[in-house]
C-alpha cells in the first residue's frame, strides 16, 4: 500500500495563481521529498525536506511538514504553463535510512495560459 | 551527460519470454532502485540496492531478479513475463536517500503481450 497520499488527485489553474498540493503519510519518517514528472519522462527531484524541519524554499516552491499530523504541503508561486506535471510525495521512512521511498499517487497539475 | 541512463526505452515482449533492462549511473552513487509505474497507482519498489552487491526486495518483486556487481550498474531481470508485467519501469540513484534526493532515468515501457 502507498505510504503517502496526495490531495487533490488533479488541479487546474490560470497562469499567475499559487497551487498548492497537500500530502499524507503513515509512519515516522526521516526525511519527505517532492517529484516533479512532465508527461511521458521520469521524475525530477524538486526538494527534500527533514523530520526536523518545518518549512523549506527553493525558488518558487515553499514545502511545509508537519510531523504531528504527518502532513506535508507543496505551495508552487506564480505558476506557469510549464509547471503543468504530475507532482509526487515520496517519504523515506525512519527504519529505511534513505535506501528506499514510499510515493504516493501524485497530484495532476494543470496550468491553463 | 552525467544521469541515470535506462535502456531499452521501448520493448515488447511475448507472454513466458525473459529480458533484462539496463540501469547505469555515472555519479558514483550507492543508492539505487527500480520502480514500476502503472495508471492510478504512483510508482512501487521492486528492488533496490546500497552498494555493490547488496541488493533486497521491495514492495512487489515477485516475477523479478537483480544484481549489483559494481556501482554504476543495476540490471532488472523478467524471468518469465506475464501481461500483468506490462508497466513503465524507472530506475533511479542516489548518493544517500537520506539526505539527498533521487535521481530518475526516463523509463522503459514494457509492453507484455
Amino acid at each position: 500500500s502507498q505510504q503517502g497520499e496526495e490531495d487533490p488527485q488533479a488541479l487546474s489553474i490560470q497562469e499567475g495563481e499559487n497551487a498548492t498540493m497537500n500530502c499524507s503519510y503513515k509512519t515516522s519518517i526521516n526525511n519527505l521529498q517532492w517529484y516533479r514528472q512532465n508527461s511521458g519522462r521520469g521524475l525530477v527531484h524538486l526538494i527534500l525536506i527533514r523530520s526536523n524541519e518545518r518549512e523549506k524554499h527553493s525558488g518558487r516552491l515553499r514545502v511545509t511538514l508537519d510531523t504531528s499530523k504527518k502532513s506535508s504541503s507543496l505551495l508552487i508561486t506564480a505558476s506557469r504553463a510549464a509547471d503543468t506535471a504530475s507532482y509526487f510525495c515520496a517519504t523515506d521512512a525512519k527504519e529505511t535510512s534513505g535506501s528506499r521511498l514510499t510515493f504516493g499517487e501524485g497530484t495532476q497539475l494543470t496550468v491553463n495560459p | 551527460n552525467a544521469g541515470v541512463t535506462q535502456t531499452p526505452k521501448f520493448q515488447v515482449l511475448k507472454t513466458g519470454q525473459s529480458m533484462t533492462l539496463q540501469c547505469a549511473q555515472d555519479m558514483n552513487h550507492e543508492y539505487m532502485s527500480w520502480y514500476r509505474q502503472d495508471p492510478g497507482m504512483g510508482l512501487r519498489l521492486i528492488h533496490y540496492s546500497v552498494g555493490a552487491g547488496i541488493t533486497d526486495q521491495g514492495e512487489v518483486p515477485n516475477g523479478y531478479n537483480v544484481s549489483r556487481s559494481t556501482t554504476e550498474d543495476f540490471p532488472l531481470r523478467l524471468l518469465s513475463a506475464a501481461p500483468s508485467q506490462t508497466s513503465v519501469y524507472f530506475c533511479a540513484s542516489s548518493y544517500s536517500g537520506r539526505f539527498y534526493g533521487y535521481t530518475f532515468g526516463s523509463g522503459t515501457r514494457l509492453t507484455v503481450v
